[in-house]
């Protein structure tokens, strides 16, 4: 079955602790990209990634960091810098290259991080 | 800069009744993409629709419906005869154009209760 898989799926934090989120997608997608999520508001995004070996900030990239060294894996790292990692956080693909506008993004079940 | 907004925060209906979400959109660019995800209480996003800036057509998926009106920047989404199981959380988003690396911006959501 292809899809997107995201590990743990509850997480527990202490403070000043960094903290490494799995995303992981057998879809062949070329783009990838971390969302979160906080009560009340929609998904912002914080990176993403068109290639391999390649990635942009999004809008609130601050405190966290990425890497994309397989078309498959895109790990999102909540560092100690970020300052209320509390959230869920989304992970989606898309097909094309390069990240087309008409690639729908599909994502993952979400990892739910709670800084105690 | 490009926005989605979904004015409606919470809508409570009774089973079988119609209910209609409402998404009003900013942007730019002449070329852009309107999505509508669902977010059932598991947390995953589950695509529903994508439609492009140039297909105003409405579209119909059994008891979904959405209306596209590129004059009030509307992209209204319609469930007829509701049922408890469209209880959830759904979400309007906007994409524009592959220069700005094909990011969807999310509305706030609107909760939608269904009562038996």
């Amino acid at each position: 079955d292809g899809g997107i898989t995201q590990s743990p799926k509850y997480l527990f934090r202490k403070e000043g602790q960094n903290v490494t989120l799995s995303c992981e997608q057998n879809l062949n997608h070329d783009a990838m990209y971390w969302y979160r999520q906080d009560p009340g508001q929609g998904l912002r995004l914080i990176y993403y990634s068109q290639i391999v070996n390649d990635f942009q900030k999004g809008d609130i990239a601050e405190g966290y960091s990425v890497s994309r060294e397989k078309k498959e894996s895109f790990p999102l790292t909540v560092t100690s810098a970020q300052k209320n990692p509390t959230a869920f956080y989304l992970c989606a693909s898309s097909m094309g290259p390069r990240g087309s506008p008409t690639d729908t993004q599909y994502f993952g079940p979400g990892t739910r991080l709670t800084v105690l | 800069a490009q926005k989605v907004t979904q004015a409606q925060t919470e809508i409570s209906v009774v089973e079988k009744e119609d209910v209609t979400l409402d998404c009003v959109y900013e942007t730019r660019d002449t070329t852009y993409y309107l999505f509508w995800y669902k977010q059932p209480p598991s947390g995953e996003l589950v695509f529903l629709i994508r439609r492009n800036s140039f297909d105003e057509q409405n579209e119909i998926s059994g008891r979904y419906s959405w209306n596209f009106q590129k004059s009030t920047s509307s992209f209204n989404f319609t469930i007829t005869a509701s049922q408890v199981v469209d209880s959830a959380v759904y979400f309007c988003a906007l994409s524009e154009a592959p220069v700005r690396g094909n990011k969807l911006v999310f509305g706030a959501g609107t909760i939608l209760r269904v009562k038996s």
